[in-house]
């Protein structure tokens, strides 16, 4: 099945600065990947995805890039705020057989502005 | 409109009891997710609905967790004889499509179970 690594565990930057999260997957066959924050005791919410047929999407502050040779994706987020402060899940989906939209997630990126 | 809703928010058994969690998805959506939240970790997969049919259980750690979804809206997760280690949040999430291919998931806040 697939495998989603997502590093770093921890992030901590200061207001205004910028922030990366990588995740790599294992299954050559996912085509979808969303990236999730999750603040404590509150839903996941879905921030931005990205299908496998382009290699970056962009909205506002927030920005995804893919690499399926390498199969890497990552979350960009420029400018952050202290309101950004939560934790990031990547997730994989598409792949393989069965249920193709079941999601893989990583194991998530506490992410904290500081000011 | 509403979001993925469940019930309860918060639920307490004693080891052994049996509990049931429900999911009220967003209307009309046709896939229907669970997933176990671990303390710290990423959300991990259960088992899916494609409308009433249950397509795939894969995830479900064992025989004493059941899940339905009879009419093809609200969905029950269902757990026997509760157990420590099952202790976690359980997500619901709902999608507007079948599964296959891109399915943007729509995540429900969560029951957070502890068994004592």
């Amino acid at each position: 099945g697939e495998n989603v690594e997502q590093h770093p565990s921890t992030l901590s930057v200061q207001e205004g600065d910028s922030a990366v999260i990588k995740c790599t997957y294992s299954d050559s066959a996912s085509n979808y990947f969303p990236w999730y924050k999750q603040e404590l005791g509150k839903r996941p919410q879905l921030i931005i995805d990205i299908r496998s047929n382009v290699g970056e999407k962009k909205d506002q502050r927030i920005a995804v890039t893919l690499n399926k040779t390498a199969k890497h994706f990552s979350l960009h987020i420029t400018e952050t705020q202290p309101e950004d402060s939560a934790v990031y899940f990547c997730a994989a989906s598409g792949g393989g057989t069965g249920t193709a939209s079941k999601l893989t997630f990583g194991t998530g990126t506490r992410l904290q502005v500081t000011l | 409109g509403a979001g993925v809703s469940q019930s309860p928010r918060y639920k307490v058994a004693k080891r052994g009891q049996d509990v049931a969690l429900r999911c009220d998805p967003i209307s009309g959506h046709v896939s229907l997710f669970w997933y176990q939240q671990a303390l710290g970790q990423g959300p991990e997969f259960l088992t899916y609905f494609q409308n009433e049919a249950q397509l795939d259980k894969s995830g479900l750690p064992s025989d004493r967790f059941f899940a339905e979804r009879p009419e093809g809206s609200v969905s029950t997760l269902k757990i026997q004889r509760t157990q420590q280690e099952d202790s976690a949040v359980y997500l619901c999430a709902s999608s507007p499509r079948p599964a296959g291919g891109y399915n943007e998931q729509f995540f429900g806040p969560g029951t957070r179970l502890t068994v004592l």
